[in-house]
């Protein structure tokens, strides 16, 4: 079974641009979550989708930070415009559904803002 | 609140257990986790205990919880140097609701 997928992997860009980042979870999963991990802290919850609607974005910067599930499997999330404090790895994790207990990672998307 | 600690660093030599602790502020959580990190990659679920229950074993892992002292903790035993890694430890209220992550212990093995 494919695990959860990222890409790119890496991206570094400058203050004030904007940047995005894709998601495919696990085949079958409908609960889609997205985490920022700063260096040296545990991933925090940006962004939680159950199939293409948003179960939790209380704590999605929602002036710069946006992110769809249009039609329930991939997803992407975007960053317009970038501040230094983004520098971050954002993870994506998937789960079969809201009961389940099992959540699993992506490798994250690494991203640097110079 | 919600606030899952742990401590930072653990050194221990190959062939030792180690135990790593984590300690969580709310009581209201019914599943505690232990994921663990590598360098540059993302996050391995290792195991997770319901609230009800006091010990759960899976091969070298044994996870044991007072929730009266709010208090996990992660034991391997027969360290190895693949071992070496950050070890999360998170709690979550509910089934589908998103998991709240300590900082991690950094864990390093010695040969």
């Amino acid at each position: 079974e494919a695990g959860v997928a990222q890409s790119p992997r890496y991206k570094i860009i400058e203050k004030r641009q904007s940047v995005a980042f894709w998601c495919n979870p696990i085949s079958g999963h409908a609960t889609l979550y997205w985490y920022q991990q700063i260096l040296g802290q545990g991933p925090k919850l940006l962004i939680q989708f159950q199939n293409n609607g948003v179960v939790d974005d209380s704590q999605l910067p929602k002036d710069r930070f946006s992110a769809e599930r249009l039609k329930g499997v991939d997803s992407t999330l975007k960053i317009q415009p970038a501040k230094l404090e983004d520098s971050a790895v954002y993870l994506c994790a998937s789960s079969f559904g809201q009961s389940s207990y099992e959540q699993y990672f992506g490798p994250g998307t690494r991203l640097t803002v110079t | 609140g919600e606030d899952v600690e742990q401590s930072l660093f653990l050194s221990v030599r190959e062939g030792d257990s180690s135990v790593i602790n984590c300690t969580y502020t709310d009581s209201s959580s019914t599943y505690l986790y232990w994921y663990k990190q590598e360098p540059g990659a993302g996050l391995q679920l290792l195991t997770y205990i319901f609230s009800n229950m006091d010990m759960k074993q899976d091969q070298r892992l044994t996870v044991l919880l007072n929730k009266k002292d709010k208090h996990l903790s992660l034991r391997i035993a027969d360290t190895q140097t693949g071992d070496s890694a950050i070890y999360f430890c998170a709690e979550r209220y509910q089934a589908g609701t998103a998991l709240i992550f300590g900082k991690g212990t950094t864990l390093s093995v010695s040969s």
